[in-house]
């Protein structure tokens, strides 16, 4: 069974920083693109990264947000940086990066950034 | 202000047959392939057809996607209490090389 897991949220002050994590099982993970998507309280998705042949980033976090995996892991990572109150979100990866639609998702984690 | 523009809402009574709009531009729709999305209360969002048209393994036959020009239409037949959720359409906007979502439609089965 395909799965992905994501950790690493919590509480973080404004300008801090976080790491999160997705671990992936059940599918060659080396073999796919992968993204990161997340949704603020109340309100829609909004796509943050994607790892395909390229790396891709929303106007939103780019320069502050890093996208990263590590295959021998089998794990995707998004470090973000200069973290602002609205980048306060659950956040989601998926299977399938780039111009390739998701179609696996994480039950997310939760990231707040407040003082 | 997202980029691919649906409806907030969308009802209809069990049984019944339900259309939710998404309608984008050249640079989304128009040129890259649509993708649509349930997200039931407090989950992660799940694909429910993918390059406009095609459903995933497990997606009863009652969901159904086309596309047009610049834009795209989920279908929903056979209404089910448990179709209650939003739904998303998504696709690739090339002149941003960003994934982008539509707002999304709350669908309320009466």
């Amino acid at each position: 069974e395909v799965r992905l897991f994501e950790s690493g949220g919590g509480l973080v002050q404004p300008g801090g920083s976080l790491r999160l994590s997705c671990a992936a099982s059940g599918f060659t993970f080396s073999s796919y693109g992968m993204s990161w998507v997340r949704q603020a309280p109340g309100k829609g998705l909004e796509w943050v990264s994607g790892s395909g042949n390229n790396i891709y980033y929303a106007d939103s976090v780019k320069g502050r947000f890093t996208i990263s995996r590590d295959n021998s892991k089998n794990t995707l990572y998004l470090q973000m940086n200069s973290l602002r109150a609205e980048d306060t979100a659950v956040y989601f990866c998926a299977r399938g990066g780039g111009t390739n639609t998701m179609d696996v998702w994480g039950q997310g984690t939760t990231v707040t950034v407040s003082s | 202000q997202s980029v691919l523009t649906q409806p907030p809402s969308v009802s209809a009574a069990p049984g019944q047959k339900v259309t939710i709009s998404c309608s984008g531009s050249s640079s989304n729709i128009g040129n890259n392939y649509v993708s649509w999305y349930q997200q039931l209360p407090g989950t992660a969002p799940k694909l429910l057809i993918f390059e406009s048209n095609k459903r995933p393994s497990g997606i009863p036959d009652r969901f159904s996607g086309s596309k047009s020009g610049t834009s795209a239409t989920l279908g929903i037949t056979g209404l089910q209490t448990g179709d209650e959720a939003d739904y998303y359409c998504g696709t690739w906007e090339s002149s941003l090389s960003a994934w982008v979502f539509g707002g999304g439609t709350k669908l309320t089965v009466l």
